[in-house]
């Protein structure tokens, strides 16, 4: 069964500072990835996707992403944080065209608080 | 762009009364699913619909949830008998195909059980 993990539950930077936030995934084959990102009280946005091709994925609001097979990874990064990305953040795996169903499993997600 | 509409976005209810949540998905998109997030928990997976019948549900999806597209534009969810943990937000979300091609997400709807 497909799983994600997203070790690091609480992260606090400096507004400007660089920003990576772990994700680590199982699954047999190859999966495609997302990370979303969540605003209180609100709904899930799409950050980016990745399904094949290159494994560095540009999103929006600046993320980028980076899929590492040998690393079971796909982690966020963003060069320079501004306050109004404090929010939580979840990756998501589904199973691919190989198998797996249409589910999207998350992980337990990172909540980002912006030091100004 | 395209969007999963969600209504009510919240919902307030008695404890054992029944709820219908109710989901506009993308026109062309042909997978259904419902997730939930119970307040500071992740989102877990309830169910997918396709072709017109349920094509994978969790451990979650008892016997007290159903789904139902009673017509070529609506989703829906029940809940026959609400308990206070049912208290949750609730996600609509569709897609194109397999895979997760063009999976897009509802705004939820936050259902409160009292």
């Amino acid at each position: 069964a497909q799983s994600v993990t997203q070790p690091d539950i609480h992260i606090t930077v400096s507004e400007g500072a660089s920003l990576e936030l772990r994700c680590n995934y199982s699954y047999g084959a190859t999966p495609y990835l997302f990370w979303y990102v969540q605003s209180p009280g609100q709904g899930l946005q799409l950050l980016l996707k990745y399904f094949s091709g290159d494994t560095l994925v540009q999103g929006i609001k600046g993320f980028e992403a980076e899929f590492k097979r040998s690393q079971s990874s796909f982690n966020l990064r963003k060069p320079s944080v501004h306050w109004s990305d404090a929010a939580e953040y979840f990756c998501a795996v589904v199973g691919g065209l190989t198998g797996g169903g249409n589910k999207l499993t998350f992980g337990t997600g990172t909540q980002l608080k912006v030091e100004l | 762009e395209p969007e999963v509409t969600q209504t009510p976005s919240h919902q307030v209810t008695q404890m054992g009364q029944e709820v219908i949540l109710r989901c506009v998905p993308i026109s062309n998109h042909l997978y259904f699913y419902w997730y939930r997030q119970i307040l500071g928990q992740k989102v877990e997976f309830l169910v997918s619909f396709y072709n017109n019948e349920i094509s994978e549900k969790s451990e979650i999806f008892d016997d007290q949830f159903s789904v139902e597209r009673p017509d070529g534009s609506n989703f829906t969810l029940k809940i026959r008998s609400t308990k206070l943990e049912d208290s949750a937000m609730y996600f609509c979300a569709s897609s194109e195909g397999v895979g997760g091609n063009g999976y897009t997400f509802g705004s939820g709807t936050r259902l409160t059980v009292v």
